[in-house]
């Protein structure tokens, strides 16, 4: 069965500190993995990657996916109180019959602390 | 361009009771998904709609069903509500494989 696990489930870091998200996977017909950020209800998109050892970035958020060892990080630097929300991991298969789904894991709390 | 907007946004209902969600997907978008987000879990998949018709589906029982009209916003039906069916409901829409875009959910509280 498809798994996606998150880990830590719930951080709590003090503003400017650096945090580092993971998300390994076991999925058939992996076609992406995506990043989410859900404050209170849409998760609101943050990244997808496709390609190992390709890093992305975004402001102080950055992220990157090792296929080989199936995980992915999601760093984020110089935190702030606006980062506190749940984090979540979701990767791309693709089925029979053209199906393509998105499997989430549980997400990681984060709080960060004025 | 329009995003993916979810109605109604609450909801209680009563045991045993039926309840349809509804959801206009983005512009452009052919495809719409269905989550439920139970409480500090992750969202789980209940089905997806590519086309009018029924693309995949996850581990939920046939009173989950839904519809998807030619203008690609789509419904979610439930029925015979059980109070574990209590949650977020998020609807989100693509086009083919791209990354989701997620409406705001409906929040179902069955007592």
């Amino acid at each position: 069965e498809d798994k996606v696990v998150q880990s830590p489930l719930s951080l709590v870091v003090h503003e400017g500190d650096t945090v580092t998200l993971n998300c390994s996977y076991e999925v058939t017909n992996f076609r992406s993995l995506l990043w989410y950020k859900q404050e209170k209800k849409a998760p609101t998109f943050l990244f997808m990657l496709t390609s190992s050892g390709i890093e992305k970035k975004s402001g102080r958020l950055s992220s990157i996916l090792d296929k080989k060892e199936l995980f992915s990080i999601l760093n984020i630097t110089a935190t702030q109180t606006g980062d506190s929300a749940v984090y979540l991991c979701a990767v791309g298969a693709s089925g029979t019959s053209g199906t393509y789904k998105y499997i989430f894991g549980t997400g990681t709390r984060l709080k960060v602390l004025a | 361009e329009t995003g993916v907007t979810q109605s109604p946004t609450h909801l209680i209902k009563t045991r045993g009771q039926q309840v349809t969600l509804r959801c206009s997907s983005q512009s452009g978008h052919n495809t719409v998904s269905w989550y439920q987000q139970a409480l500090g879990q992750g969202p789980q998949f209940i089905f997806q709609y590519y086309r009018e018709e029924e693309n995949g589906r996850g581990n939920f029982p046939p009173r989950f069903s839904g519809l998807q009209f030619p203008n690609y916003s789509s419904e979610l039906n439930v029925n015979a509500l059980e109070l574990d069916d209590s949650a977020l409901y998020l609807c989100a829409s693509s086009f083919l494989s791209s990354s989701y875009t997620f409406g705001s959910g409906t929040r179902l509280t069955v007592v």
